[in-house]
């Protein structure tokens, strides 16, 4: 059974580029969630999804950054026009219910 | 709101011997759980421990125990016999009736041979 899959691990923009980050969930898991870490700090929640509906995305920025769970495929998540504060590892976390998360490996986000 | 502090930014110690990662926390909340993750280099966050709220019994799990401690809102983290692979981030984390992870800043383990 495979862990959360998120992909790419590295990413390079310019500013002013998108960012499309994927995550794909274990195996059963219906819960998504999405955090951002910033150099030397812990995790801040961004947005959690369930398959086809944002149940909460309250650390989500107001403008630039959106995130979807489609019914098929994996959860996006997609920073319009990038600026160099959001380079960032973001991390995405899945769960069967709204328990026992599982964390992906991340993928790493530079704003050149 | 609830806060997830870990006061010690840098901890280490010799290999084999036995150290203890801080954390407070912050909540008006009764139930809640309480976590212990693991980053290494790899940047992949590991679950190391879990605690629940209304589970008076410390949690174990081999060479990793906590002494959660409800009511001065405590949960450190104690690694015996300490080993080279045991150098990572820890962070401690919190969840309560909102299903998001609350995190600290982290403490950076470093083990000495």
């Amino acid at each position: 059974n495979a862990g959360v899959m998120q992909n790419p691990r590295h990413l390079v923009r310019r500013r002013g580029q998108e960012a499309r980050l994927r995550c794909s969930p274990m195996k059963g898991h219906s819960h998504v969630y999405w955090y951002r870490q910033l150099p030397e700090e812990g995790l801040k929640f961004m947005v959690y999804l369930q398959k086809e509906n944002i149940i909460d995305e309250s650390g989500m920025p107001k403008e630039r950054f959106s995130a979807e769970f489609p019914k098929e495929g994996p959860s996006i998540l997609r920073i319009q026009q990038v600026v160099r504060g959001d380079s960032a590892a973001y991390f995405c976390a899945s769960s069967p219910l709204d328990d026992g998360y599982t964390f992906g490996s991340g993928t790493r986000l530079t704003v050149v | 709101a609830q806060t997830v502090t870990q006061s010690q930014p840098e901890m280490s110690v010799q290999e084999a011997e036995t150290v203890t990662l801080s954390c407070t926390y912050d909540t008006s909340e009764s139930d809640y759980y309480l976590f212990w993750y693991k980053q290494p280099p790899s940047r992949q966050m590991i679950l190391v421990i879990r605690q629940e709220a209304y589970k008076q019994q410390n949690a174990t799990e081999n060479r990793f125990s906590v002494n959660f401690q409800k009511a001065a809102k405590s949960f450190s983290l104690k690694i015996s016999d300490s080993q080279l692979g045991d150098a990572a981030m820890y962070f401690c984390a919190y969840r309560g009736s909102n299903y998001q992870l609350i995190w600290g800043a982290g403490t950076k383990l470093i083990i000495k041979p």
